[in-house]
Protein backbone atom coordinates (compact mmCIF):
# COMPACT_ATOMS: atom_id res chain seq x y z
CA UNK A 1 0.00 0.00 0.00
CA UNK A 2 1.36 3.69 -0.54
CA UNK A 3 2.59 5.51 1.92
CA UNK A 4 2.76 8.79 -0.02
CA UNK A 5 0.66 10.26 -2.47
CA UNK A 6 2.87 12.62 -5.23
CA UNK A 7 2.10 14.84 -8.23
CA UNK A 8 3.05 12.74 -11.23
CA UNK A 9 4.98 15.30 -12.76
CA UNK A 10 5.90 19.27 -12.44
CA UNK A 11 7.86 21.71 -14.70
CA UNK A 12 10.09 24.44 -13.02
CA UNK A 13 11.98 27.21 -14.80
CA UNK A 14 15.71 27.52 -14.22
CA UNK A 15 16.79 29.49 -11.30
CA UNK A 16 13.25 29.48 -9.92
CA UNK A 17 12.45 27.50 -6.54
CA UNK A 18 11.09 24.05 -7.00
CA UNK A 19 8.62 23.26 -4.27
CA UNK A 20 7.64 19.64 -4.61
CA UNK A 21 5.06 18.33 -2.27
CA UNK A 22 3.94 15.26 -0.79
CA UNK A 23 1.06 13.86 1.61
CA UNK A 24 1.66 11.14 3.68
CA UNK A 25 -1.48 11.19 6.34
CA UNK A 26 -1.25 8.02 7.49
CA UNK A 27 2.44 8.59 8.73
CA UNK A 28 3.50 6.97 12.30
CA UNK A 29 5.30 8.91 15.04
CA UNK A 30 8.62 7.42 14.66
CA UNK A 31 8.58 7.19 10.72
CA UNK A 32 10.94 9.72 9.03
CA UNK A 33 9.74 11.41 5.93
CA UNK A 34 13.16 10.96 3.64
CA UNK A 35 13.50 12.31 0.17
CA UNK A 36 15.53 10.70 -2.99
CA UNK A 37 15.87 11.36 -6.42
CA UNK A 38 16.54 9.67 -9.58
CA UNK A 39 18.62 11.08 -12.78
CA UNK A 40 17.93 9.11 -15.27
CA UNK A 41 20.11 5.83 -15.80
CA UNK A 42 21.68 6.43 -12.34
CA UNK A 43 21.21 5.40 -9.22
CA UNK A 44 18.95 7.40 -6.63
CA UNK A 45 20.56 9.91 -4.37
CA UNK A 46 19.60 10.81 -0.80
CA UNK A 47 18.48 14.74 -0.58
CA UNK A 48 17.45 15.15 3.15
CA UNK A 49 15.26 13.88 5.58
CA UNK A 50 13.28 14.47 8.62
CA UNK A 51 10.72 13.81 11.86
CA UNK A 52 8.81 17.02 13.50
CA UNK A 53 11.10 19.56 12.35
CA UNK A 54 12.10 21.40 9.18
CA UNK A 55 15.36 20.81 7.75
CA UNK A 56 17.45 22.19 5.15
CA UNK A 57 21.18 21.38 3.99
CA UNK A 58 23.60 21.82 1.11
CA UNK A 59 20.68 20.29 -1.57
CA UNK A 60 17.53 21.34 -0.21
CA UNK A 61 14.99 22.26 2.54
CA UNK A 62 12.35 20.07 3.74
CA UNK A 63 8.90 21.67 5.38
CA UNK A 64 6.91 19.28 7.17
CA UNK A 65 3.57 20.70 8.77
CA UNK A 66 2.83 20.47 12.44
CA UNK A 67 0.52 17.48 11.95
CA UNK A 68 2.71 15.71 9.68
CA UNK A 69 0.45 14.15 7.48
CA UNK A 70 2.38 16.26 4.24
CA UNK A 71 5.65 17.85 3.64
CA UNK A 72 7.41 19.96 0.60
CA UNK A 73 10.66 19.84 -0.68
CA UNK A 74 12.37 22.89 -1.60
CA UNK A 75 15.08 23.38 -4.31
CA UNK A 76 15.75 26.54 -3.76
CA UNK A 77 17.40 27.70 -7.33
CA UNK A 78 16.68 24.89 -10.11
CA UNK A 79 19.17 23.94 -12.09
CA UNK A 80 18.72 21.96 -15.07
CA UNK A 81 21.06 19.45 -13.21
CA UNK A 82 17.81 18.90 -11.02
CA UNK A 83 15.95 17.64 -13.81
CA UNK A 84 14.99 14.22 -12.75
CA UNK A 85 12.44 11.63 -10.66
CA UNK A 86 11.94 12.68 -6.60
CA UNK A 87 10.60 10.22 -4.50
CA UNK A 88 9.01 10.85 -1.18
CA UNK A 89 9.15 7.93 0.92
CA UNK A 90 7.63 7.38 4.67
CA UNK A 91 9.37 4.01 6.30
CA UNK A 92 11.40 3.22 9.21
CA UNK A 93 13.79 1.13 7.87
CA UNK A 94 13.34 -0.06 3.71
CA UNK A 95 12.36 1.96 1.38
CA UNK A 96 9.01 1.81 -1.13
CA UNK A 97 9.52 3.65 -4.24
CA UNK A 98 6.25 4.79 -5.43
CA UNK A 99 5.94 6.56 -9.21
CA UNK A 100 7.39 9.50 -7.41
CA UNK A 101 7.24 12.97 -9.07
CA UNK A 102 9.11 13.45 -12.58
CA UNK A 103 10.69 17.19 -12.44
CA UNK A 104 11.96 18.66 -15.27
CA UNK A 105 13.53 22.04 -15.27
CA UNK A 106 13.73 24.01 -18.09
CA UNK A 107 15.74 26.93 -19.40
CA UNK B 1 31.66 10.10 1.63
CA UNK B 2 29.44 7.34 1.79
CA UNK B 3 30.15 5.98 -1.67
CA UNK B 4 28.88 2.43 -2.59
CA UNK B 5 30.54 0.94 -6.68
CA UNK B 6 28.71 -1.09 -8.06
CA UNK B 7 30.46 -3.23 -11.07
CA UNK B 8 29.74 -3.73 -13.70
CA UNK B 9 27.98 -1.06 -14.78
CA UNK B 10 26.46 -2.88 -17.94
CA UNK B 11 26.85 -6.92 -18.92
CA UNK B 12 25.17 -8.49 -21.79
CA UNK B 13 25.39 -12.14 -21.40
CA UNK B 14 23.70 -15.45 -22.76
CA UNK B 15 20.58 -17.03 -21.67
CA UNK B 16 21.30 -19.76 -19.24
CA UNK B 17 24.36 -17.81 -17.94
CA UNK B 18 24.91 -16.95 -14.33
CA UNK B 19 25.83 -12.96 -13.37
CA UNK B 20 27.61 -12.14 -10.55
CA UNK B 21 26.77 -8.17 -9.50
CA UNK B 22 29.60 -6.57 -6.77
CA UNK B 23 28.35 -3.60 -4.60
CA UNK B 24 31.16 -2.01 -2.01
CA UNK B 25 30.64 0.60 0.45
CA UNK B 26 34.35 2.12 -0.73
CA UNK B 27 34.29 5.15 2.72
CA UNK B 28 32.17 2.94 5.14
CA UNK B 29 30.93 0.07 6.97
CA UNK B 30 27.21 -1.35 6.13
CA UNK B 31 25.74 -4.54 8.08
CA UNK B 32 23.02 -4.16 5.84
CA UNK B 33 22.79 -3.66 2.06
CA UNK B 34 19.71 -3.83 -0.14
CA UNK B 35 18.85 -5.07 -3.78
CA UNK B 36 16.45 -3.19 -5.99
CA UNK B 37 15.53 -4.14 -9.60
CA UNK B 38 14.13 -1.62 -11.71
CA UNK B 39 12.11 -2.17 -15.24
CA UNK B 40 11.87 0.46 -17.68
CA UNK B 41 9.75 3.14 -16.93
CA UNK B 42 8.95 1.67 -13.88
CA UNK B 43 10.56 2.90 -10.43
CA UNK B 44 12.63 0.70 -8.11
CA UNK B 45 11.39 -2.21 -6.35
CA UNK B 46 12.91 -4.43 -3.27
CA UNK B 47 14.27 -7.49 -4.42
CA UNK B 48 16.44 -8.34 -0.68
CA UNK B 49 18.12 -7.29 2.42
CA UNK B 50 21.27 -8.14 2.93
CA UNK B 51 22.95 -8.91 6.25
CA UNK B 52 26.40 -9.19 6.59
CA UNK B 53 26.97 -12.82 7.84
CA UNK B 54 24.04 -14.08 7.67
CA UNK B 55 20.96 -14.88 5.26
CA UNK B 56 19.41 -12.79 2.93
CA UNK B 57 16.11 -11.82 3.13
CA UNK B 58 13.62 -11.83 -0.13
CA UNK B 59 10.77 -9.95 -0.68
CA UNK B 60 7.38 -12.11 -1.64
CA UNK B 61 7.61 -12.99 -5.58
CA UNK B 62 11.70 -13.06 -5.58
CA UNK B 63 13.53 -16.09 -6.49
CA UNK B 64 16.35 -16.88 -3.64
CA UNK B 65 17.34 -19.97 -5.62
CA UNK B 66 17.18 -17.38 -9.05
CA UNK B 67 18.97 -14.34 -7.20
CA UNK B 68 21.88 -15.64 -4.78
CA UNK B 69 22.86 -13.05 -2.32
CA UNK B 70 26.33 -13.25 -0.28
CA UNK B 71 27.16 -10.53 2.13
CA UNK B 72 30.53 -11.84 3.45
CA UNK B 73 31.82 -8.42 5.16
CA UNK B 74 31.18 -5.54 5.92
CA UNK B 75 31.83 -3.68 2.57
CA UNK B 76 30.90 -6.33 0.12
CA UNK B 77 27.95 -8.16 -1.07
CA UNK B 78 27.10 -9.93 -4.07
CA UNK B 79 24.14 -10.55 -6.36
CA UNK B 80 24.30 -13.15 -8.80
CA UNK B 81 21.80 -14.12 -11.19
CA UNK B 82 21.93 -17.61 -11.92
CA UNK B 83 20.68 -19.14 -14.78
CA UNK B 84 19.83 -15.80 -16.39
CA UNK B 85 16.90 -15.50 -19.04
CA UNK B 86 15.83 -12.65 -20.81
CA UNK B 87 12.83 -11.81 -18.53
CA UNK B 88 15.83 -10.93 -16.10
CA UNK B 89 17.20 -8.13 -18.05
CA UNK B 90 16.69 -5.42 -15.73
CA UNK B 91 18.46 -2.51 -14.33
CA UNK B 92 20.00 -3.74 -10.99
CA UNK B 93 20.59 -1.38 -7.90
CA UNK B 94 22.23 -1.96 -4.32
CA UNK B 95 22.65 0.43 -1.56
CA UNK B 96 24.05 0.30 1.44
CA UNK B 97 23.40 2.05 5.36
CA UNK B 98 26.38 2.73 6.79
CA UNK B 99 27.48 1.53 10.30
CA UNK B 100 26.84 2.53 13.02
CA UNK B 101 23.70 4.66 11.36
CA UNK B 102 23.45 7.16 14.29
CA UNK B 103 19.97 6.22 14.46
CA UNK B 104 19.00 7.47 10.45
CA UNK B 105 18.77 4.79 8.35
CA UNK B 106 20.03 7.12 5.24
CA UNK B 107 20.70 4.50 2.00
CA UNK B 108 23.18 5.21 -0.59
CA UNK B 109 23.07 3.80 -3.86
CA UNK B 110 25.72 2.34 -6.47
CA UNK B 111 25.39 3.70 -9.89
CA UNK B 112 23.47 0.19 -11.08
CA UNK B 113 23.90 -2.19 -13.06
CA UNK B 114 22.13 -3.22 -16.78
CA UNK B 115 21.74 -6.98 -17.68
CA UNK B 116 21.10 -7.52 -20.94
CA UNK B 117 19.96 -11.22 -21.47
CA UNK B 118 20.66 -12.13 -25.11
Amino acid sequence: DAKTTQPPSMDCAEGRAANLPCNHSTISGNEYVYWYRQIHSQGPQYIIHGLKNNETNEMASLIITEDRKSSTLILPHATLRDTAVYYCIVDDYKLSFGAGTTVTVRA
Amino acid sequence: GAVVSQHPSRVICKSGTSVKIECRSLDFQATTMFWYRQFPKQSLMLMATSNEGSKATYEQGVEKDKFLINHASLTLSTLTVTSAHPEDSSFYICSAIPYPNRGRNIQYFGAGTRLSVL
